[in-house]
């Protein structure tokens, strides 16, 4: 079935940039989605892209789809304190009512 | 706008009693409704999922069951917990192409 693998830690310092990395492998997935998570909350939807796209910019965040090797990434400028979380990459594998793909989640740590 | 509530926020429960989590969606209509549960902060399991009324797909075989009684409610349901019951069962919903989750409740099966 579907895959989708990110790796587990990510440690930056405040000010840098965060890349989170993940790949899947459904070729006809439609929607490729990064989450948000923080201590004892819910997941945040963060952003979303269409996979005819191959980027998205919404301040801070950049998403950039490869298409050709399956591969998602997430970027956040000027990572700050309040950027420490779980970063889920998440895709849909076909359209329809099919359930979405989740990948087993980074923990980002940015130092001060 | 579109909320999603999730009640309780927190429970614990002894082992072998009756469990009975509600989620409900304002601001849509004929949402998908899913049900996961996080274990140790990390990965999410989906457990079911509802498109419609009535409507239920289990994804792992267990002691819960779901039901969907109105188009924006979703129930997860126990007779007897176990203590692998434990976790933070997540409700979400999807329209089109976007799924946001409730803030979570966490279980905990002493």
């Amino acid at each position: 079935g579907e895959d989708v693998e990110q790796s587990l830690f990510l440690s930056v310092r405040e000010g840098d940039s965060s890349v989170i990395n993940c790949t899947y492998t459904d070729s006809s997935s439609t929607y490729l989605y990064w989450y948000k998570q923080e201590p004892g909350a819910g997941l945040q939807l963060l952003t979303y892209i269409f996979s005819n796209m191959d980027m998205k910019q919404d301040q801070r965040l950049t998403v950039l789809l490869n298409k050709k090797d399956k591969h998602l990434s997430l970027r956040i400028a000027d990572t700050q304190t309040g950027d420490s979380a779980i970063y889920f990459c998440a895709d849909l594998p076909h359209s329809g009512n099919t359930p979405l793909v989740f990948g087993k989640g980074t923990r980002l740590s940015v130092i001060a | 706008s579109q909320t999603i509530h999730q009640w309780p926020a927190t429970l614990v429960q002894p082992v072998g009693s009756p469990l009975s989590l509600e989620c409900t969606v304002e601001g849509t209509s004929n949402p998908n409704l899913y049900w996961y549960r996080q274990a140790a902060g990390r990965g999410l399991q989906l457990l079911f999922y509802s498109v419609g009324i009535g409507q239920i797909s289990s994804e792992v075989p267990q002691n819960l069951s779901a039901s969907r009684p109105q188009d924006r409610q979703f129930i997860l349901s126990s007779k007897k917990l176990l203590l692998s019951d434990s976790g933070f069962y997540l409700c979400a919903w999807r329209a089109s192409g976007e799924q946001f989750f409730g803030p979570g409740t966490r279980l905990t099966v002493l």
